[in-house]
């Protein structure tokens, strides 16, 4: 399997403008968390989904921020409009969940830079 | 106060020496995981347990439900062994919570 698969590996940006994270999670997995890494918070859980649908988005930092899973096999995650404090590293990861010692597989990330 | 807390925040240490990485968490959970990140980027699941004791290679997790605390030793550390762990604890079914991660550093 190749594993999840996030697209871009980086993005530079300008403050204002729209970005579209994209996330694509092991096949068969049927859950899909989004995360985000700065030096200053660590790794925070944004939103995760099961069966597509969204359970808790309590983590979304602001209405600029939305999530979508249109199908099993496609996530994105988007910021509009983009701001400096959005740069950080943003991790999809996925896991099969029907027992309790579920496993999370994470992406590669995705490196966000405004300017 | 963070819900999890490793120590030590950083820990250099020559190759062959017995590593010790703590992780203390102040809120019920179903389980605990340790990750790895190397300096690439990229997150690597090493460990889920939820009571007593896991290994795998030179790596051994343990945890104490009452004590609130796991630990993540690693045997004959290695400079490939140079990353960043993070502990990450499990509340309800799903949701996980970060530790900020220990630095470690092995030199040759």
């Amino acid at each position: 399997d190749a594993g999840v698969i996030q697209s871009p590996r980086h993005e530079v940006t300008e403050m204002g403008q729209e970005v579209t994270l994209r996330c694509k999670p092991i096949s068969g997995h049927n859950s899909l968390f989004w995360y985000r890494q700065t030096m200053m918070r660590g790794l925070e859980l944004l939103i995760y989904f099961n069966n597509n649908v969204p359970i808790d988005d309590s983590g979304m930092p602001e209405d600029r921020f939305s999530a979508k899973m249109p199908n099993a096999s496609f996530s994105t995650l988007k910021i509009q409009p983009s701001e400096p404090r959005d740069s950080a590293v943003y991790f999809c990861a996925s896991s099969f969940w029907t027992v309790l010692l579920n496993e999370q597989f994470f992406g590669p990330g995705t490196r966000l830079t405004v300017l | 106060k963070n819900e999890v807390e490793q120590s030590p925040q950083n820990l250099t240490a020559q190759e062959g020496e017995f590593i010790t990485i703590n992780c203390s968490y102040s809120v019920g959970i179903s389980a605990l995981h340790w990750l790895q990140q190397h300096p690439g980027g990229g997150i690597v699941s090493l460990f889920m347990l939820s009571s007593g004791k896991k290994k795998h290679g030179r790596l051994i997790a343990t945890i104490n439900i009452q004590e609130k605390h796991s630990s993540l030793h690693i045997t004959a550390s290695h400079p490939r062994d140079s990353a960043v762990y993070i502990c990450a604890v499990k509340k309800g079914a799903q949701k996980l919570v970060f530790g900020q991660g220990t630095r470690l550093t092995i030199n040759p």
